[in-house]
């Protein structure tokens, strides 16, 4: 099946801090997710990403399909964006599963 | 709305206990999905349905036993579960199709004792 290595595992900045999550995928995929869990377990959509690049206030995400990986752009850090941030892929079509990497624990610190 | 609801919350049960996971969407999504995350783990894949058929059993040993009834909802049924099945279990749904992004619920938190 599809590997998914994200990187670093994890990550301690300061509040106002600008930080970049990278996911690396072993095939070729049809869906590309990223993903804030919160504390309470919650998986939040962060964006839908399979290629090219989208911008949501602070966050912003680049997926360079060919080369197999992509960036998640975190500025401007605050408290609240601590948590694990995972990439997740499906490279089937249809209604397949999501292969999830083993994140990015990341805090932020006042 | 992309709300996919999941009760209950938290759950403990003893080893020989029978009990039902719920999970319910109205985005009129085709696919819904369960997933098991154990502690500072990802999220694994267990089953899939498509168009109300299971379409996709990740070798899930048969004390989980997932259920459709219809399009907006899909249960997982727990019987004589084991300590170690212990974690938060995570239903998701989306639109089949050319974007099949998924939508997670909050998840419900299991412990077997």
């Amino acid at each position: 099946g599809i590997q998914v290595e994200q990187s670093p595992p994890d990550l301690i900045l300061q509040e106002g801090a600008n930080s970049t999550l990278r996911c690396n995928f072993s095939d070729s995929v049809n869906n590309l997710q990223w993903f804030h869990q919160n504390p309470w377990g919650q998986l939040i959509n962060l964006f839908y990403i399979p290629s090219g690049t989208k911008q949501n206030g602070r966050l912003s995400a680049t997926t360079v399909a060919t080369e197999r990986y992509s960036l998640l752009y975190i500025s401007s850090s605050q408290t609240t964006d601590s948590g694990v941030y995972f990439c997740a892929v499906d490279s089937g079509g249809g209604a397949d599963g999501l292969t999830f990497g083993k994140g990015t624990h990341l805090i932020i610190q006042p | 709305d992309t709300e996919v609801t999941q009760t209950p919350k938290h759950l403990v049960m003893g080893m020989t206990n029978k009990k039902s996971l719920k999970c319910e969407q109205h985005m009129g999504h085709r696919a819904m999905y369960w997933y098991k995350q154990k502690a500072k783990k990802p999220p694994e894949l267990m089953f899939v349905y498509s168009y109300e058929k299971l379409s996709i059993n990740e070798s899930v040993p048969s004390r989980f036993s997932p259920e459709c009834p219809n399009s907006s909802l899909l249960n997982l049924h727990l019987h004589a579960l084991q300590p170690e099945d212990s974690a938060l279990y995570l239903c998701a749904s989306s639109q089949q199709g050319w974007a099949n992004i998924q939508y997670f619920g909050a998840g419900t938190r299991l412990s077997v004792l």
